[in-house]
């Protein structure tokens, strides 16, 4: 079945530190991968995005990584900054003609000054 | 521009009530989506429409049920409310639901 899960619940950096955060899916029909941040009270906050014909993508202080061959996703995130401390999901899309996502269960960051 | 906007912000209701929660999407977006997010998870997936027809159901009972009207806005209706109805109710919008979503804050409902 689909499923996306993350391999660390908590991460907890230290401020101007680089930041990994891991998410694995199972469904290899997946085209279409998101990361989202959520801060407390508020709803989820687009961060990147990578189609699956893609290895690697680049943002501003991130990058997102995929390896389709393990179903590993990952968001780097570069010189972490205490407001970057929030819960981080990773989101699958199946394609075809299901449009939904998937969510896992996220990952909270927590950056220290 | 506008982000997407949810109404109302809060909402507490009591066992066997229905509750209606709104949703304007992002000014030329075609598409909303619904989600439930319960404390300490990611969201789950409860509806997508677009251009007005309903385009995916997530696995949720039908005390839940949605609309969408011709200028893209959307309701959730929620009949028979439960305890475990409790969460925050997130909506969605896109283009045309294939591509990214971007999500409003949120409508937090509490079931007494």
């Amino acid at each position: 079945g689909e499923s996306v899960g993350l391999h660390l619940p908590t991460l907890s950096v230290q401020e101007g530190d680089n930041s990994i955060i891991n998410c694995a899916y199972s469904n290899s029909a997946s085209d279409y991968f998101i990361w989202y941040k959520q801060e407390s009270g508020k709803g989820p906050q687009f961060i990147i995005d990578i189609r699956s014909n893609m290895d690697k993508r680049q943002g501003q202080r991130v990058t997102v990584l995929l390896n389709k061959t393990v179903k590993h996703l990952s968001l780097q995130i570069a010189a972490t900054q205490p407001g970057d401390s929030a819960v981080y999901f990773c989101a699958e899309n199946s394609g075809g003609s299901n449009y939904k996502l998937t969510f896992g269960k996220g990952t909270l960051l927590t950056v220290n000054p | 521009d506008a982000g997407v906007t949810q109404s109302p912000t809060h909402l507490i209701k009591t066992r066997g009530q229905h509750v209606t929660l709104r949703c304007s999407p992002i000014s030329g977006h075609k598409s909303v989506s619904w989600y439930q997010q319960v404390l300490g998870q990611g969201p789950q997936f409860i509806f997508q429409y677009y251009e007005k027809e309903e385009r995916g159901r997530g696995n949720f009972p039908d005390r839940f049920s949605a609309r969408q009207f011709p200028n893209y806005s959307s309701e959730l209706n929620v009949n028979a409310l439960l305890l475990g109805d409790s969460a925050l109710y997130l909506c969605a919008s896109s283009l045309q639901g294939k591509e990214t979503q971007y999500f409003g804050p949120g409508t937090r409902l509490l079931v007494l």
